[in-house]
């Protein structure tokens, strides 16, 4: 099984700030990985896939990059609508698996 | 526009079982394109994927919930669901379900249920 581990579990920034967020995998693999945002109570939506291919609407401030064990998602420019928590989930052999989540707060 | 929406106990006691039902809109779960899943998050904790169901009928599990879980499909219903045997109070959560196409991430998930275990 392959086992996703994030970091840093909390991030404290500002708006404006550059945030980047890792994910490292247990095994390599190559982009099959998914990058999600969840806001409390509500469920999760998704921001990239394939590594580094933003979804439909999502803005231009998210990226994603990495292949093989080491991912990470990077928000240029931290708006308030950001604050939330993110996820990674690999999705290139069963069991699927996502990392624990990072929660991002206004510092 | 794909929508899901789950359906099902929401109070469990421990040791019995949990059910859940997904019923699918807008799109088929007979599709080639697409995997069918659920996912649960304990109250302030993170994701956990459950299970998966293709539009073959084969399933996939989380091996820590192998022992415990079966995902099945009604195609007739456009829908599939979801049982935990032998519940116990770390089985609490929100449960939702989802579809992910082949290519990417997952597009559309349910509105998420919350199953308390419980005597």
């Amino acid at each position: 099984d392959i086992q996703m581990t994030q970091s840093p579990s909390t991030l404290s920034a500002s708006v404006g700030d550059r945030v980047t967020i890792t994910c490292r995998a247990s095994q390599s693999f190559n982009t099959l990985l998914a990058w999600y945002q969840q806001k409390p109570g509500k469920a999760p939506k998704l921001l990239v896939y394939g590594a580094s291919i933003l979804d439909d609407g999502v803005p231009s401030r998210f990226s994603g990059s990495g292949s093989g064990t080491e991912f990470t998602l990077t928000i240029s420019s931290l708006q308030p609508d950001d604050f939330a928590t993110y996820y990674c989930k690999q999705y290139h052999s069963y069991p699927l698996s996502f990392g624990g989540g990072t929660k991002v707060e206004i510092k | 526009q794909v929508q899901l929406r789950e359906s099902g106990s929401g109070l469990v006691k421990p040791s019995q079982t949990l059910s859940l039902s997904c019923a699918v809109s807008g799109g088929s779960i007979s599709s080639g394109a697409y995997s069918w899943s659920w996912i649960r998050q304990p109250p302030g904790k993170g994701l956990e994927w459950i299970g998966s169901i293709l539009h073959t009928g084969n399933t996939y599990y989380a091996s820590s919930l192998r022992s415990r879980v079966t995902i099945s499909g009604d195609w007739s219903k456009n829908q599939f669901s979801l049982t935990v045997n032998y519940v116990t109070a770390a089985d609490s959560a929100v449960y939702y379900c989802a579809r992910r196409p082949d290519y990417g991430g997952i597009d559309y998930w349910g509105q998420g249920t919350l199953v308390t275990v419980s005597s």
